[in-house]
């Protein structure tokens, strides 16, 4: 069984452009959920998917980030317009359908905003 | 103050040695408390989890939570070069709150 993927694994691009991360959880699997870490802290969740409906986004910085999960598959982390602060790995993990107990994480994108 | 804390190292032990990672945390209410293990440049990987107080083992690995003490531990035995990792503590709260991760190194 394949598990979470994440595309692309490393990104680079100046303040003020546009990045788009994408994941595909383990097929099946309902929740699917955004975590990030930046440097020095520790791994923060950003929002959680049930299917293609946002369950909880509470933990997105502010409105330049966009999320989305079009037909309940792969999610789509679009951030717009990128600032410094925003650099660290984005991690992607998805569940089955319940409590969210056993999430499996993706290897990461590791995002530099230059 | 932090949800969750945990000392982020490193710690270095010898192979063979008994390894002791420890986290605390603030929110009586949580029920999940997971261990994570997560290699450089990779993902965490879920290593176990308890539900409410108690022990959980498997194999050289050894799960404990104190809910009077608000305190989860990892015991690691006879620990190997193959155990060096960052390892996070991260309970749930309808969501996954970490810990900040201990590097741990494990010298043959």
């Amino acid at each position: 069984e394949a598990g979470v993927t994440q595309f692309p694994s490393h990104s680079v691009i100046e303040k003020g452009q546009t990045v788009t991360l994408r994941c595909d959880p383990i097929s099946g699997h309902d929740n699917l959920y955004w975590y990030r870490r930046v440097m020095g802290k520790e791994i923060k969740f950003l929002l959680h998917f049930v299917k293609e409906s946002k369950q909880d986004e509470s933990g997105m910085p502010n409105n330049r980030f966009l999320a989305e999960r079009t037909g309940g598959t792969y999610s789509t982390l679009k951030v717009q317009p990128a600032e410094l602060e925003d650099s660290g790995v984005y991690f992607c993990a998805s569940s089955q359908v319940g409590e969210g107990v056993e999430q499996y994480f993706g290897p990461g994108t590791r995002l530099t905003v230059t | 103050q932090k949800e969750v804390e945990q000392d982020p190292g490193p710690l270095s032990v010898p192979e063979g040695a008994i390894v002791s990672l420890n986290c605390t945390y603030s929110n009586s209410a949580f029920q999940y408390f997971m261990w994570y293990r997560q290699y450089s440049r990779k993902g965490p990987e879920l290593l176990m989890y308890t539900y409410s107080s108690g022990n959980k083992e498997d194999g050289r690995f050894t799960a404990q939570v104190d809910k009077s003490s608000k305190y989860i531990s990892l015991f690691i035995r006879d620990s190997q070069p193959s155990d060096s990792a960052t390892y996070l503590c991260a309970i749930l709260g309808g969501k996954l709150i970490f810990g900040q991760g201990t590097e741990l190194s494990v010298k043959p």
